[in-house]
């Protein structure tokens, strides 16, 4: 069965702190792997975007690696700020389908 | 930058009223989506369409039907409405892959649909 797991559910980290979220799949095939960002009330907004032949990927502070042989990925967040608080939501994309981690719910605090 | 449109950020209806949820992307794609979603659950694919006409079942269609006259709109018709329909509704819309390229969705700022 096609899944897209992520942990935590859920992450407190204090502000200018370093956080990684992970990203487990047993979609097949596979096509590429994104990251979004959904802030509450909001659509998600991609971060990352990768392939089979890219295992990292970088955007600002944001660096998300894929290990396409184990099937994980991790999105890590350098200098937590205020406005990273949101859900981060992994998607695989198989031949022509899109599946959806539940998501990690991050709070930066002050 | 592509901008998908939602007709209404938040929505109240009662059970049995048939909806409109209509959604407009400006960048000519041909792949259009909607999704719900709903704490503790992933997006869920309701309906999709990849050309003006065409509609496919996505993974939850019961409920629901889909209208795509125009490439650029993508209407979410909820006959007649129940509880269990109150969620989040998400459209997205995707361009063709160019060869070697990705094929990004993007995404509406979504409507929260409350059935009464």
């Amino acid at each position: 069965k096609n899944q897209v797991e992520q942990s935590p559910q859920s992450l407190i980290i204090l502000e200018g702190k370093n956080c990684t979220l992970q990203c487990n799949y047993t979609v097949s095939p596979f096509s590429n792997l994104r990251w979004y960002k959904q802030d509450t009330g909001r659509g998600p907004v991609s971060l990352t975007i990768m392939t089979f032949s890219e295992n990292t990927k970088s955007n600002g502070r944001y660096t998300a690696t894929l290990d396409a042989d184990t099937k994980q990925s991790s999105l890590h967040i350098t200098a937590s700020q205020l406005s990273d608080s949101a859900s981060y939501i992994c998607v695989v994309k198989g031949t022509y389908k899109y599946i959806f981690g539940t998501g990690t719910r991050l709070k930066v605090l002050a | 930058d592509v901008k998908v449109t939602q007709s209404s950020r938040y929505l109240v209806k009662r059970t049995g009223e048939k909806v409109f949820l209509e959604c407009v992307q400006d960048m000519d794609h041909e792949n259009m989506f909607w999704y719900r979603q709903d704490p503790g659950l992933g997006l869920r694919l309701i309906y999709f369409s990849y050309d003006v006409k065409m509609k496919e079942k996505g993974d939850i269609p019961e409920g629901y039907s889909v209208s795509r006259e125009k490439k650029e709109r993508f209407s979410l018709i909820l006959e007649s409405a129940s509880t269990n329909q109150t969620s989040m509704y998400l459209c997205a819309s995707s361009g063709l892959a160019l060869a070697g390229g990705y094929n990004e969705q993007f995404f509406g700022p979504g409507t929260r649909l409350t059935v009464l």
